[in-house]
């Protein structure tokens, strides 16, 4: 079955470490993004990605990273940087070139930092 | 600078009424407009959409209105059912430029049975 697979589910990390969190995707899309969803801040995007080899900043890109080196992966580290880690973290994706194409989501990480 | 409002925190309904989101954005070159439903520690499901050039989307028992001289859209659920409960997010998109999406601080809804 086509599909976004973000892994691990649950991800609990000691402060200052860095951690990464996995995005796979099947669908042939070419966009790619990462949102944050904290209590009562609905969903604020990270990073996306038009193209392999090429991403933006979000709204909230301050202490992560992204890399595209492939079309179905899309890895978001959070660095020891960033002050609040710990959230539910949604990767999605979309087709470009289309007009009016919506995201599809994966189930998302929660990340925890201790 | 919320580019995506929904005013509303939450929403309690009766089942069998209609619930009504709202939502209202300030960018106006946005043109394509999303609705998406979530439950707890899922990620979001795709609902319904809009083109700017319609203002009006039907699918079933969901309907979006789009106002664009107000800058502002509405999900309504007719007639509302308790599985409907969960937190909708409103999201808009520029075609111009870029792909990503902007969305809204959500709004959770509760059907009561």
């Amino acid at each position: 079955d086509g599909g976004i697979t973000q892994s691990p589910k649950y991800l609990f990390r000691k402060e200052g470490q860095n951690v990464t969190l996995s995005c796979e995707q099947n669908l042939n899309h070419d966009a790619m993004y990462w949102y944050r969803q904290d209590p009562g801040q609905g969903l604020r995007l990270i990073y996306y990605s038009q193209i392999v080899n090429d991403f933006q900043k979000g709204d909230i890109a301050e202490g992560y990273s992204v890399s595209r080196e492939k079309k179905e992966s899309f890895p978001l580290t959070v660095t020891s940087a960033q002050k609040n880690p710990t959230a539910f973290y949604l990767c999605a994706s979309s087709i470009t070139g289309q007009l009016n194409t919506e995201a599809f989501f994966g189930q998302g990480t929660r990340l925890t930092v201790v | 600078d919320q580019q995506v409002k929904q005013n509303s925190p939450s929403l309690s309904v009766q089942e069998g009424r209609i619930s009504i989101l709202n939502c209202d954005y300030t960018n106006s070159m946005f043109d394509y407009f999303l609705w998406y439903k979530k439950y707890p520690a899922e990620g979001p499901t795709f609902l319904i959409s809009i083109s700017s050039i319609k203002d009006k989307n039907e699918d079933g028992r969901f309907t979006v209105f789009l106002n664009k001289s107000a800058k502002h859209l509405s999900l309504h659920i007719v007639p509302s059912q308790p599985g409907d409960s969960a937190v909708y997010f409103c999201a808009a998109s520029a075609r111009a430029g870029t792909y990503k999406y902007i969305f809204g601080t959500g709004t959770r809804l509760k059907v009561l049975a």
